[in-house]
């Protein structure tokens, strides 16, 4: 089976210039989260997708942050425009979530190492 | 609120060394799931174990095992008979369970965990 895919792997830019990273889900999987991984620190959740609904985004810096799941598969994170303390791992995960579940598993992507100059 | 620490930043041994990580989390709810991830330096984060706040058995898998303890809020990590392919960060992570089946996981700072041959 297929894990997440994430791309690109790595990417470099310069302040307040925009940039988008892709996610494409363990088939099957209802639910997708992006994270942000700040260096020496664990992931947080920055946006929760329950199919192509938006389930939590209260830690999503709304201001120059945006993300979308429109077909409830794939899902995109843009940044528009980036700061220095954006410089991060973003890290897409994706979960079986049934209501039928007792339990769930997320599974994550390799990651986007983003650097912001 | 929800709150996970790992107080060990740093942990470096010599090959074959048994090594536990510590956790120890905060939470108000009574249902709640713990977990353990590995996160090598490819940096995907690697699924170990899933543990629900009713099951205080311990866990083992193969040099693996957990040691789960609810009157110390613990959920500590052992390797037995450690090997230079354990080097990784490891991140303790908690969860509350939604309503719908999937979790939103907050994680502490992580533990490198180095093995030195």
């Amino acid at each position: 089976e297929a894990g997440v895919a994430q791309s690109p792997r790595y990417k470099i830019i310069e302040k307040r210039q925009s940039v988008a990273f892709w996610c494409n889900p363990i088939s099957g999987h209802a639910t997708l989260y992006w994270y942000q991984q700040i260096l020496g620190q664990g992931p947080k959740l920055l946006i929760q997708f329950q199919n192509n609904g938006v389930v939590d985004d209260s830690q999503l810096p709304k201001d120059r942050f945006s993300a979308e799941r429109l077909k409830g598969v794939d899902s995109t994170l843009k940044i528009q425009p980036a700061k220095l303390e954006d410089s991060a791992v973003y890290l897409c995960a994706s979960s079986l979530a049934s209501h039928r579940s007792s339990t769930d598993t997320q599974y994550f992507g390799p990651g986007t190492r983003l650097t912001v100059l | 609120a929800q709150k996970v620490t790992q107080a060990q930043t740093e942990i470096s041994v010599v090959e074959k060394e048994d090594v536990t990580l510590d956790c120890v989390y905060e939470t108000r709810d009574t249902t709640y799931y713990l977990f353990w991830y590995k996160q090598p330096p490819s940096g995907e984060l690697v699924f170990l174990i899933r543990r629900n706040s009713f099951d205080e058995q311990n866990e083992i898998s193969g040099r693996y095992s957990w040691n789960f303890q609810k009157s110390t809020s613990s959920f500590n990590f052992t390797i037995t008979a450690s090997q230079v392919v354990d080097s990784a960060v490891y991140f303790c992570a908690l969860s509350e369970k939604e309503m719908w089946g999937a979790q939103k996981l907050v994680f502490g700072q992580g533990t490198r965990l180095t093995i030195n041959p």
